[in-house]
């Protein structure tokens, strides 16, 4: 099946840095990615949609600025937390589509990143 | 952001036994809804999805309602196993753009 790879799959960095996450579509071309963020025991979160070659749309409340968002081809994603705050430590994840989303089988999640920061 | 989080709730069930998951989805004109298994530190695993065309589908082992009326979707697990211990999700789509995390159960099953 459909593999995205995320990474890092954990990182750790101080305060004031910023940390780029990777989302690659290994086997099929993603028109579309999406990012969630999941705090421990919750659900995940919807941080925006990144469509190949365009700016990213971004959900209410989620800081474009802070979040930033790449998608320059249609295997990869990036999203990039900029000067990181204890407070943006969470687990991030994305997942690809294909042209035409039609089943849950043409959307597919990659295995996460976790993001702490001291 | 869309589907804010609270503490996850949980349920505990004997192995063997059988699992309802309920969820409740927010948009009446969603039209596609998903389940979503995860385990610890890892991504979405995908179970089984449900058009709103339909009230019912099966998949080995678990089983999916729809109810439109009250915006309600369960999942049934039958027999659960010590391997189904996980959180899992509902998901809905919304206007075939985007796709929105229900809160999430947590299930626990005991020996």
């Amino acid at each position: 099946g459909a593999v995205v790879s995320q990474h890092p799959s954990w990182v750790i960095c101080k305060s004031g840095t910023s940390v780029k996450i990777e989302c690659r579509s290994l086997d099929f071309q993603a028109t579309t990615m999406f990012w969630y963020r999941q705090f421990p025991k919750q659900s995940l979160m919807l941080m925006a949609t990144s469509n190949e070659g365009s700016k990213a749309t971004y959900e209410q409340g989620v800081e474009k600025d802070k979040f930033l968002i790449n998608h320059a081809s249609l295997t990869l994603s990036t999203l990039t937390v900029t000067s990181a705050h204890p407070e943006d430590s969470s687990f991030y994840i994305c997942s690809a589509r294909t042209v035409t989303l039609k089943a849950a089988g043409e959307l597919f999640f990659g295995e996460g990143s976790r993001l702490t920061v001291l | 952001g869309e589907s804010v989080g609270l503490h996850l709730p949980t349920l505990s069930v004997q192995e063997g036994d059988n699992s309802i998951i309920n969820c409740a989805y927010s948009n009446s004109a969603s039209d596609y809804f998903i389940w979503y298994k995860q385990e610890s530190g890892k991504g979405p695993q995908f179970i089984i999805d449900i058009r709103s065309n339909m009230d019912k589908r099966q998949g080995q082992r678990v089983t999916v309602l729809l109810n439109k009326t009250v915006k309600h979707l369960s999942l049934q697990i039958a027999a659960t196993q010590p391997g189904d211990s996980a959180v899992y999700f509902c998901a809905e789509m919304m206007g075939a753009q985007k796709l929105v995390f229900g809160q999430g159960t947590r299930l626990t099953i005991n020996p």
